[in-house]
């Protein structure tokens, strides 16, 4: 089936630094990824969309020099923090329709810390 | 606008049958699905249905859906601790690539 690879599943930064976390689809080619942020306790919310050769759509609210989304292959998109803040702490998960008719493949998600 | 709610605890003694319930507000809901998260990981599909069905069994569960009242239930026969999770329901108004809609997640504890 369908796999998306998701790196790093966990990083500790230091404030105004950048972190940059990657979804690879490993055995299909993703044209569409989801990009979403998980806070303690909530559930996930959409952050932005990013399609392959294309600007990513952002969902309002979302800065979008905040949160780089690139999408330069079928099987690489990536979800750059610009100067994280503690603030910009939370669990991201990106997520890909993949080849199946139905339903829609995770990665693992990337626990962020920053202090 | 679209919302989706659930109870957010639900604890369960092992071999019991665990039913999770989901409320959906979006009549062009199409497609319908269950995630499992674990802690600290993405989230994983249990199972899915279409707005046109009304039951989907699959092994220990068992998804209901009354379309009239935009309700949909997961029940998980003889649960497992290993079944302790969040468990999160989702609506989509197709398959592919329109986003989900998540609600915020019901945990399930399950207790030997």
């Amino acid at each position: 089936g369908a796999v998306v690879s998701q790196h790093p599943s966990r990083v500790i930064c230091k404030s105004g630094t950048s972190v940059k976390i990657e979804c690879r689809s490993l055995d299909f080619q993703a044209t569409t990824m989801f990009w979403y942020r998980q806070f303690p306790k909530q559930s996930l919310m959409l952050m932005a969309t990013s399609n392959e050769g294309s600007k990513a759509t952002y969902e309002q609210g979302v800065e979008k020099d905040k949160f780089l989304i690139n999408h330069a292959s079928l099987t690489l998109s990536t979800l750059t923090v610009t100067s994280a803040h503690p603030e910009d702490s939370s669990f991201y998960i990106c997520s890909s329709p993949g080849t199946a008719s139905y339903g829609y493949t995770f990665g693992s998600g990337t626990r962020l810390t920053v202090v | 606008g679209e919302d989706v709610e659930q109870s957010l605890f639900l604890s369960v003694r092992e071999g019991d049958s665990s039913v999770i319930n989901c409320t959906y507000t979006d009549s062009s809901s199409t497609y319908l699905y269950w995630y499992k998260q674990e802690p600290g990981a993405g989230l994983q599909l249990l199972t899915y249905i279409f707005s046109n069905m009304d039951m989907k069994q699959d092994q220990r569960l068992t998804v209901l859906l009354n379309k009239k009242d935009k309700h949909l239930s997961l029940r998980i026969a003889d649960t497992q601790t290993g079944d302790s999770a969040i468990y999160f329901c989702a609506e989509s108004i197709n398959s592919g690539y329109s986003t989900l809609t998540f609600g915020k997640g019901t945990m399930l504890l399950v207790s030997p």
